[in-house]
């Protein structure tokens, strides 16, 4: 089991372009999270995904937005981007039955994006 | 958002014991936990703490809740250099949306 898989592994964009970022979770996860760590900072919630609904988003604006398709992988897609989009950005994955995380969460080892 | 506060580095010889502190703002933490980040790897769950209990040991790790003051700290007994990492605490009110601190660079000396 390849655990959760995230591409591409590096981005460079400019400033006002749009990203797509994917995420594989582990075999048998239904719940997809995204975070987004800038530099020298912890993690921040961004939105979590289950039975392909938002169920909850952190305090991002509306360029944040993701996706869910049937086979549980998720799509984080960021609009109109700003140089303080950088950072990197960690996909998790988790069994609903499971939302506090204890046995069964897994992050991605992340995509790093750079906006110029 | 809620307050996760860490803080940034900690330096000791290996085979010592290292204590990480971490403040939290959230009286309503159902969770709190402790993770690791190896450079280029995603974050892993070292271990977690219900709110209700004051101390959890896990072989080497040992975690003590004060949640009064709520502070919460992580203590790896002989340390070695493979424990050289980033270390987060997070906590939970609900579950599904976690609040990470800022992380504190863990640095063991040989």
């Amino acid at each position: 089991d390849a655990g959760v898989t995230q591409s591409p592994t590096h981005l460079i964009k400019t400033r006002g372009q749009q990203v797509t970022l994917r995420c594989s979770p582990k075999s048998g996860h239904d719940t997809v999270s995204w975070y987004q760590q800038a530099l020298g900072q912890g993690p921040q919630f961004i939105f979590q995904y289950y039975e392909e609904e938002e169920r909850q988003r952190g305090n991002f604006p509306d360029r944040f937005s993701g996706h869910q398709f049937p086979n549980y992988s998720s799509e984080l897609n960021v609009n109109a981007l700003l140089l303080g989009d950088s950072a990197l950005y960690l996909c998790a994955s988790s069994l609903e039955s499971d939302r506090f995380w204890t046995d069964t969460q897994y992050f991605g080892p992340g995509t790093r994006l750079t906006v110029l | 958002g809620e307050d996760v506060e860490q803080s940034l580095f900690l330096s000791v010889r290996e085979g010592d014991s290292s204590v990480i502190n971490c403040t939290y703002t959230d009286s309503s933490s159902t969770y709190l936990y402790w993770y690791k980040q190896e450079p280029g790897a995603g974050l892993q769950l070292l271990t977690y703490i219900f709110s209700n209990m004051d101390m959890k040991q896990d072989q080497r790790l040992t975690v003590l809740l004060n949640k009064k003051d709520k502070h919460l700290s992580l203590r790896i007994a002989d340390t070695q250099t493979g424990d050289s990492a980033i270390y987060f605490c997070a906590e939970s009110e609900t579950g599904n949306q976690f609040y990470f601190g800022t992380g504190t660079s863990l640095t063991v000396i040989p």
